[in-house]
């Protein structure tokens, strides 16, 4: 699977939009993009995946672009309850094992 | 959305001693299901993939005399943790898979931490 690569840590004010990039330049034409976050001390909770095209859903929008080494996960009004450690992971379509790099720590402040 | 229930939350044992976990997949049937460790400030770090009826596949470095896992039905897997040492103290998390679709879409469990004395 191929190799992502995060910011340490981002913050974003309560009530904007979140926006965490994500670079994956090894991907294959196989391979998905998936964005997983995981509250403290919690089970990881799955957001959204794509493979080329930009995807949304209730929780959150994955842009990525045309060459698909990069994408950004939106969260469009982040609340105190999306500090988390947002996690961009890329995986075949054959394959079920997930590879967890260290992530994204989103403070949203007040 | 399919939910993934694990048991216990929290363990606390004597070194020594062995402990069981069990992961649940609640409304739907898991094919496949997945343990990981991850200790303080860590990340996720896979330990074994189990299929229903069949032997896990453990990940390298992770002994399978120790961490024994039984996948003995599509909605019930168990991660034993045999004579637990100090070192062992972790969070567990299990995950689940359908493999109905072509992507990827793991639901996790909420964990279990362990503490060994």
């Amino acid at each position: 699977d191929a190799k992502t690569t995060q910011p340490t840590s981002m913050d974003c004010a309560e009530g904007r939009a979140a926006n965490l990039p994500c670079n994956h330049s090894t991907i294959s034409g196989n391979e998905y993009v998936y964005w997983y976050r995981q509250i403290h001390s919690q089970g990881p909770q799955y957001i959204i995946h794509g493979l080329k095209n930009n995807e949304t859903n209730e929780m959150a929008s994955l842009i990525i672009t045309e060459d698909r080494k990069s994408s950004t996960l939106i969260l469009p009004h982040a609340t105190l309850r999306d500090t988390a450690v947002y996690y961009c992971i890329v995986s075949g379509a054959g394959s079920y094992q997930l590879t967890f790099g260290k992530g994204t720590k989103l403070s949203v402040i007040p | 959305g399919a939910v993934v229930s694990q048991h216990p939350s929290r363990v606390i044992c004597k070194s020594g001693t062995s402990v069981k976990i069990e992961c649940r997949s609640l409304d739907f049937q898991a094919t496949t299901m997945f343990w990981y460790r991850q200790f303080p400030k860590q990340s996720l770090m896979l330990m074994a993939t189990s299929n229903e009826g069949s032997k896990a596949t453990y990940e390298q470095g992770v002994e399978k005399d120790k961490f024994l896992i039984n996948h003995a039905s599509l909605t019930l897997s168990t991660l034993t943790v045999t004579s637990a040492h100090p070192e062992d103290s972790s969070f567990y998390i299990c995950s689940a898979d359908t493999s109905e679709r072509s992507y990827n879409e793991q639901f996790f469990g909420p964990g279990t931490r362990l503490t060994v004395l």
